[in-house]
């Protein structure tokens, strides 16, 4: 499965809205009712972090700033009011199908 | 608080053999639930799952590199590996690993270990 991720850079203004697309090229609907895509945070030199699973479940600390949507083949990691602490590089992942497949990613700076 | 750590070294010779190992803190690799697998990051092609492995050695790998990877675990230790073999500088990459569920994705990551290949 190929998630096309947009866009691979991102100008956000502080206290703005601010979201990335991941679209896959077949349905991400799992046997079991779920849609597994889940979208991470990496900050420079550190780990990455996961801010939703299953399409729109949060993490536990995560703002609630940060949401996730989507059904089928198209996704949204949105956050609502761009903070300073959110320049970082944001990515989205499926788990429905073998072998789980990542996005390429969004570089999200403050514009 | 489950955390994971790369170690291994930073350089390979093209032709030679990656070995890297994670070690886990925080939580028993043989208890089930989790899968605990590799990923990695290169400039040119982004993100790859190379594979991930069950407490019990069940391993899976991605089709792409199936033939040239080996995952192991060693629960006594708390450590599960990873061997590429024949590698190219097309392996130069951030190496990850991580907890991951069948379906989920990641939940907890290593900081990641850098590994070039370079004669």
């Amino acid at each position: 499965v190929v998630m096309t991720q947009s866009p691979p850079s991102l100008p956000a203004i502080l206290g703005q809205p601010a979201s990335i697309s991941c679209k896959s090229n077949q349905s991400l609907v799992h046997i079991d009712g779920n849609t597994y895509v889940s979208w991470y945070q990496q900050r420079p030199g550190q780990a990455p972090r996961r801010l939703i699973y299953k399409t729109s479940y949060r993490e536990s600390g995560v703002p609630d700033r940060f949401s996730g949507s989507g059904s089928g083949t198209d996704f949204t990691l949105k956050i609502s009011r761009v903070e300073a602490e959110d320049v970082a590089f944001y990515f989205c992942m499926q788990g429905t199908h073998w072998p789980q497949t990542l996005g390429q990613g969004t570089k999200v700076e403050i514009k | 608080q489950v955390q994971l750590q790369e170690s291994g070294p930073g350089l390979v010779k093209p032709s030679e053999t990656l070995s890297l190992t994670c070690t886990v803190s925080g939580y028993a690799i043989y208890t089930s639930s989790y899968y605990w697998g590799w990923i990695r990051q290169t400039p040119g092609k982004g993100l790859e799952l190379i594979g991930s492995i069950y407490y019990d050695g069940s391993a899976y790998y991605n089709p792409s590199l199936e033939s040239r990877v080996a995952m192991s675990v060693d629960t006594s230790k708390n450590q599960f590996a990873l061997r590429l073999t024949s590698v190219t500088a097309a392996d130069t990459a951030v190496y990850f690993c991580a907890r991951l569920g069948w379906n989920d994705g990641p939940d907890f990551w290593g900081p990641g270990t850098l590994v070039t290949v370079s004669s």
